[in-house]
């Protein structure tokens, strides 16, 4: 069964402390990795979308890498405004099944100052 | 200012009672989703639309409702069928289907 799994649950990381959140997919056919940001009460905040393993992108303090079995969403230097809950979606090829985003459960990132 | 705006924000349903939820876009796209999130669980697919006059379930369409009559509009009925229907629902849209997904800002349904 095709699945999406971030790790770890929870974060505490002290203001200027670097990491790394992971995404880990079961998928076939990917057609896209995609990483949202999600604060209490709200919707989920566009990122990033990754195609293709070797792909990196970058904003501000984040960066997220795709391997084929694996995404990486590395925070560098985060600021306590960065906390948040961090989502991955991706999408598979489904041959005419529902076609919308499988959404992992979500990073609970807390950054103290 | 071009985006996804949803109403209510907050919305009480009563036993046997049947509620629409809002979702409108002004951002020209053609494809909008509904997904609804609980504690502890990744957002699960309801329904979603490609194009105006069309729409699919999701992976759990029991229970509710939707029309896409509009290309800026995609309401959602929660129907009494329904019967866990407290959650936190969100409506996103994209260009096109397949596409990069953005989301509204949400709303939380609780039963009275």
């Amino acid at each position: 069964e095709d699945q999406v799994t971030q790790s770890p649950e929870a974060l505490r990381l002290q203001e200027g402390e670097s990491s790394s959140l992971n995404c880990s997919y079961t998928v076939s056919g990917l057609r896209g990795l995609f990483w949202y940001r999600q604060d209490p009460g709200k919707g989920p905040e566009f990122l990033f979308t990754l195609y293709s393993a070797g792909e990196e992108k970058e904003k501000e303090r984040l960066k997220a890498t795709l391997t084929k079995k694996e995404s990486f969403l590395h925070i560098t230097a985060p600021k306590p405004e960065d906390s948040a809950t961090y989502l991955c979606a991706v999408r598979m090829y489904s041959g005419g099944g529902a076609d919308g985003l499988t959404f992992g459960k979500g990073t609970h990132l807390i950054i103290q100052p | 200012d071009g985006g996804i705006t949803q109403s209510p924000k907050y919305l009480f349903r009563k036993e046997g009672q049947n509620v629409t939820l809002s979702c409108e876009q002004n951002l020209n796209h053609d494809a909008m989703y509904w997904y609804r999130q609980d504690p502890g669980q990744g957002l699960r697919l309801i329904y979603y639309s490609q194009i105006v006059n069309d729409f699919q379930k999701g992976d759990i369409a029991e229970g509710y409702s939707v029309s896409r009559e509009k290309k800026e509009s995609f309401p959602l009925t929660v129907t009494s069928a329904q019967k866990n229907p407290t959650a936190f629902y969100l409506c996103a849209s994209s260009i096109a289907h397949l596409e990069t997904q953005y989301f509204g800002p949400g709303t939380r349904l609780l039963v009275l």
